[in-house]
């Protein structure tokens, strides 16, 4: 069985562009949450989608959206790129919204973004 | 705001030897503590999920303990071998819809 994808794997970008990255959770999965990792840093929240809505938000600006798809899949945008997000932006999907009766996520390997 | 401490930052040992892990997290609010296993290049791995004070999990030759009431977790990794080699993540989960991770451990083994 697929694991959850993410896409592109790598890409940069230069201050003041935007971009969107891509996650296809499990098969299955109604969740996805996105989580940005920054070196030297543990994956800080981001978002959690569950049946299209919005069902958590973390410390980030407006700049960053996201939204779910019919299918479950998921976007992360983020306009008027700042040096300062550059990362790794991981995203996880679970069966429900209560990170399911086990608690586990299941992350995807990641996107990460050079923004020069 | 949530405080997931993780100690050491990082641990070199040999091949073989046993090492140990922690993390501590908020008392209160508590719903499950997470560890994950992070190999470079690749997704971050479950290795447990705790939910209950006194816990004890146990996979191959890594093992996990649980105290709610003061605050932490150990991971411990027994024989350490190469593969072993990873960053070891612990995650607070309140109950919502996000996890909290600490910084992690980046633990190298050498042969």
């Amino acid at each position: 069985d697929a694991g959850v994808t993410q896409s592109p794997t790598h890409l940069i970008k230069t201050r003041g562009q935007h971009v969107t990255l891509r996650c296809s959770p499990i098969s299955g999965h109604k969740s996805v949450s996105w989580y940005q990792q920054v070196l030297g840093q543990g994956p800080q929240f981001i978002f959690q989608y569950y049946e299209k809505e919005e069902r958590g938000r973390g410390n980030f600006p407006d700049r960053f959206s996201a939204r779910q798809f019919p299918n479950y899949s998921s976007e992360l945008n983020v306009n008027a790129l700042l040096l300062g997000d550059s990362a790794l932006y991981l995203c996880a999907s679970s069966p429900g919204t209560r990170t399911s009766n086990t608690g586990e996520l299941f992350f995807g390997e990641g996107s990460r973004l050079t923004v020069l | 705001i949530l405080n997931v401490e993780q100690s050491p930052q990082s641990l070199h040992v040999q091949e073989g030897d046993s090492t140990n892990f922690t993390c501590s997290f908020p008392s209160s609010n508590f719903y499950a503590l997470h560890w994950y296993r992070w190999e470079t290049a690749k997704s971050p791995e479950a290795l447990f999920v705790m939910t209950l004070n006194g816990d004890e999990k146990k996979k191959g030759r890594i093992s996990a303990t649980l105290n709610t009431k003061e605050g932490y977790s150990y991971l411990y990794i027994k024989g350490s071998q190469p593969e072993d080699s990873a960053t070891y993540l612990c995650a607070f989960n309140s109950g919502y819809s996000t996890l909290t991770f600490g910084k992690g451990t980046m633990l190298l083994v050498s042969p």
